[in-house]
């Protein structure tokens, strides 16, 4: 099965700081990567497809990136409201795998 | 507009049984590949069960295998998830989702005595 792994598990940022997620698979996935932000009492909201391209609705400050198997959410400019669990999935091969989650706060 | 609303869920004693199902509008359903994804208390998202469009392939996760039955009802754009043998792990929140690109709000299935 392919693993991701998320780093770091926790992290703490101020608002207005540039932040950024990874996720490193275990085996080439080439874009197949999605994440989510995930808050609580609530569904997943998709925030990146494809590795790189930005889910309807998502606010620019948000991107995605790409370098051989390490994948990045990048946050340019930290707001409140991004404080949550973000989590990436690989949907190249069955079965289909999340990350660990990288929970987001602000300082 | 999508939606898609789980209902099902509830407290179960080990052992027992339990049908998830997701009714789906606002799309065509029988164009999508569908999935089931859950949260169990404290923990991260796990993927459980998805479908072809048809219903003729399906994929499990390897915990599951032997236990869940996913299928769907193109004629009643519904998703089902048959879960077996219930287990004190099987306790979580399940999504039904679309491509991943939309989720249902979750329904909560507790498994204890």
């Amino acid at each position: 099965d392919i693993q991701l792994t998320q780093s770091p598990s926790s992290m703490s940022a101020s608002l207005g700081d540039r932040v950024s997620l990874t996720c490193q698979s275990s085996q080439g996935i080439g874009n197949y990567l999605s994440w989510y932000q995930h808050k609580p009492g609530k569904p997943p909201k998709p925030m990146i497809y494809y590795a790189t391209n930005l889910a309807d609705g998502v606010p620019s400050r948000f991107s995605g990136s790409r370098s051989g198997s390490d994948y990045s959410l990048t946050i340019s400019s930290l707001e409140s409201e991004d404080t949550a669990i973000y989590y990436c999935l690989q949907y190249d091969e069955y079965p289909l795998t999340f990350g660990s989650g990288t929970k987001l706060e602000i300082k | 507009e999508v939606q898609l609303v789980e209902s099902g869920g509830g407290l179960v004693q080990p052992g027992r049984s339990l049908k998830l199902s997701c009714a789906a509008s606002g799309f065509t359903y029988s164009n999508y590949v569908m999935a089931w994804v859950r949260q169990a208390p404290t923990k991260g998202l796990e993927w459980v069960a998805s479908i072809s469009t048809g219903g003729g392939n399906t994929y499990y996760r390897d915990s599951v295998k032997g236990r869940f039955t996913i299928s769907r009802d193109n004629a009643k754009n519904t998703l089902y998830l048959q879960i077996d043998s219930l287990r004190s792990e099987d306790t979580a929140t399940y999504y039904c989702a679309l491509r991943f690109d939309y989720w249902g709000q979750g329904v909560m299935v507790t498994v204890s005595s």
